[in-house]
């Protein structure tokens, strides 16, 4: 079993639809948990960040943590085709340790 | 903002070959990575360094090696190319717990 559980997609969803992408993870130790936006071609850009559990929002964009379910979740609202692209989730159990990475989405916005 | 640069976007090299791939930081960024992405498998760890000459395996090191004689320069290198190392190879450099990636050598070995 994967430390870290992402479905690969690809998701495909209306263009204004609220989308919603996960993984599930396996460590208790977790405690920073990260999404990554890749788009074709490019390498990974940090999206949002987490420390623990709970929400946190940046415009369209919310991320949220429920440790005690070992779930991460990252939502978007007002889906754009610029949206488009594969979003990874990271995780460690602490800001010096190497990241763990989920497989990634490819998620796909319909205009 | 920081940028991580790789050498080449493209390259198409020979079985047997040593293939050189650069990586460059101009944000003073102790740590650096180098990645491998494959389709279904995600990003994997190939090697990565604390410090100037220093070096530490990661998931996949078999193969590989490293060099980072400088603070801002992590070359990977590929003793002698084999086919199953085509692949998309990203180097990464962190600060704290943000990483910042380059935009990818897709290495294709024929």
């Amino acid at each position: 079993q994967k430390e870290v559980e992402q479905d690969p997609g690809p998701l495909s969803v209306p263009e204004g639809a609220i989308v919603s992408l996960n993984c599930t993870y396996s460590n208790s130790a977790f405690q920073y948990f990260m999404w990554y936006r890749q788009y074709s071609r490019k390498g990974p850009e940090l999206l949002m960040y987490t420390y623990s559990s709970g929400n946190k929002e940046d415009g369209r964009f919310t991320a949220q943590v429920d440790k005690s379910s070992k779930y991460i979740s990252l939502f978007i609202r007002d889906s754009q085709p610029s949206d488009s692209a594969t979003y990874l989730c990271a995780m460690s159990p602490d800001s010096n340790y190497q990241l763990i990475w989920g497989a990634g989405t490819k998620l796909i916005i319909k205009p | 903002d920081v940028k991580v640069t790789q050498s080449s976007r493209y390259l198409v090299k020979r079985t047997g070959e040593k293939v050189f791939l650069e990586c460059v930081q101009d944000m003073d960024h102790e740590n650096m990575f180098w990645y491998r992405q494959d389709p279904g498998l995600g990003l994997r760890l190939i090697y990565f360094s604390y410090d100037v000459k220093m070096k530490e395996k990661g998931d996949i090191p078999e193969g590989y090696s490293v060099s980072r004689e400088k603070k801002e320069r992590f070359s990977l290198i590929l003793e002698s190319a084999s086919t199953n190392q085509t692949s998309m190879y990203l180097c990464a450099s962190r600060r704290a717990y943000g990483y910042t990636f380059g935009s990818g050598t897709r290495l294709t070995v024929v």
